[in-house]
């Protein structure tokens, strides 16, 4: 079975960083390009982040670019997202998701991990 | 960026309603086209992508069509468990983007 699992999330003060990863399962996770998207409470979807299988090409959005640095460790299976510099508006429940190959559909989508950034 | 609209916002409908969804893109994106569903506290699901293929494991009544700027997802015939936010997504170009999505509840 296809399982993504992330954890990392908490309670962090603005201006704090926090580290997001995403263990993968029941696929070959070296051969796809991986994502994180987020969704603050009750509110819509937004893409952050994108990395290719072999960490060739990488993409955020420009409401993060320069305070997320998203990585990945193929040997572990693992997706991470480095935050930092972290705003009262980056407060969601993060979600890491795979891409289908070659297309940015998004299929499957992880249980994803609450982030609140608060004083 | 390419800003995708919805419409309805929302709709309440009853069991064996027919519901269509509309999403339309500012500017072309071919068939780049998916749609998610999302139940409250639960991650969104893959229904259809490029624009009218069916996930697999997906009732048939979901189907969605369109390209260019302006696609649907119909459901033939609503059924309790597909009472949940709909939200479409382009995949044509960075960054992908959704829709704000379009509640369906019950009437």
């Amino acid at each position: 079975e296809v399982q993504l699992v992330e954890s990392g999330g908490g309670l962090v003060k603005p201006g704090g960083s926090l580290r997001l990863s995403c263990a993968a399962s029941g696929f070959t996770f070296s051969s796809y390009s991986m994502n994180w998207v987020r969704q603050a409470p009750g509110k819509g979807l937004e893409w952050v982040s994108s990395i290719s299988s072999s960490s060739s090409y990488i993409y955020y959005a420009d409401s993060v670019k320069g305070r997320f640095t998203i990585s990945r460790d193929n040997a572990k299976n693992s997706l991470y997202l480095q935050m930092n510099s972290l705003r009262a508006e980056d407060t969601a429940v993060y979600y890491c998701a795979r891409a289908r190959t070659g297309t940015n559909w998004f299929d499957p989508w992880g249980q994803g991990t609450l982030v609140t950034v608060s004083s | 960026d390419i800003q995708m609209t919805q419409s309805p916002s929302s709709v309440s409908a009853s069991v064996g309603d027919r519901v269509t969804i509309t999403c339309r893109a500012s500017q072309g994106i071919s068939s780049w086209l998916a749609w998610y569903q999302q139940k409250p506290g639960k991650a969104p699901k893959l229904l259809i992508y490029a624009a009218s293929s069916l996930q697999s494991g997906v009732p048939s009544r979901f189907s969605g069509s369109g390209s260019g700027t302006d696609f649907t997802l119909t459901i033939s015939s609503l059924q309790p468990e597909d009472f949940a936010t709909y939200y479409c997504q382009q995949a044509n170009s960075f960054p992908p983007t959704f829709g704000p999505g379009t509640k369906v509840d019950i009437k």
